[in-house]
């Protein structure tokens, strides 16, 4: 069965600190991912998605990922994080034809000035 | 591009009445929208997914008699709450997908539901 899990419920990093968020997906094919950020009480909103080709995909807002087959990892990351950067950011995976998106539980992010 | 809108954004109701939420593409024909449903601090439960013009598919453990979803266009899904109870407050929110955007689900701002 397809799943996500993202090891991480909470982090918090100091503003202009590196930042990586993991994620890890079960599916027999390759997958669609999609990492995706919400800030409270509002959509989600579509930072990075991965295909195929190249592994390294940028994304909006000074986001990257990688996917690594032989890990099954997604891993988000960035430089250097700013204070409008915290938020819940899910990893989400997308396989057969139904469209479906499979979530994470998602990963709280807190900014210290 | 890829802009999806919800309305309403909050609605409070009394027990019993029934809810209708709006779920529109703003800038792309949506040929599937999907309806999901999020607690607190807690990752998104997908509902119903819905094509243009056919029946919802709704996912196992999802009242299809109490959460009524129509997608009568290329660019509007409902989502209707029948018979609203507290246990029904909810953060609802809809996502949209079509050819122009192959694979990738554009989300709504979300609807807050309070049922008093």
């Amino acid at each position: 069965a397809q799943s996500v899990t993202q090891p991480d419920i909470h982090i918090t990093v100091s503003e202009g600190a590196s930042l990586e968020l993991r994620c890890n997906y079960s599916y027999g094919a390759t997958p669609y991912l999609f990492w995706y950020v919400q800030s409270p009480g509002q959509g989600l909103q579509l930072l990075l998605k991965y295909f195929s080709g190249d592994t390294l995909v940028q994304g909006i807002k000074g986001f990257e990922a990688e996917f690594k087959r032989s890990q099954s990892s997604f891993n988000l990351r960035k430089p250097s994080v700013h204070w409008s950067d915290a938020a819940e950011y899910f990893c989400a995976v997308q396989g057969g034809n139904t469209g479906k998106l499979i979530f994470g539980q998602g990963t709280t992010l807190q900014v210290k000035p | 591009g890829a802009v999806v809108s919800q309305h309403p954004s909050r609605v409070i109701c009394k027990s019993g009445t029934s809810v209708k939420i709006e779920c529109r593409s703003l800038d792309f024909q949506a040929t599937t929208m999907f309806w999901y449903r999020q607690f607190p601090k807690q990752s998104l439960m997908l509902m119903a997914t819905s094509n243009e013009g056919s029946k919802a598919t709704y996912e196992q453990g999802v009242e299809k008699d109490k959460f009524l979803i129509n997608h009568a266009s290329l660019t509007l899904s409902t989502l209707t709450v029948t018979s609203a109870h507290p246990e029904d407050s909810s953060f609802y929110i809809c996502s949209a997908t079509g050819r122009s955007i192959q694979e990738t689900q554009y989300f709504g701002p979300g609807t807050r539901l309070l049922v008093l």
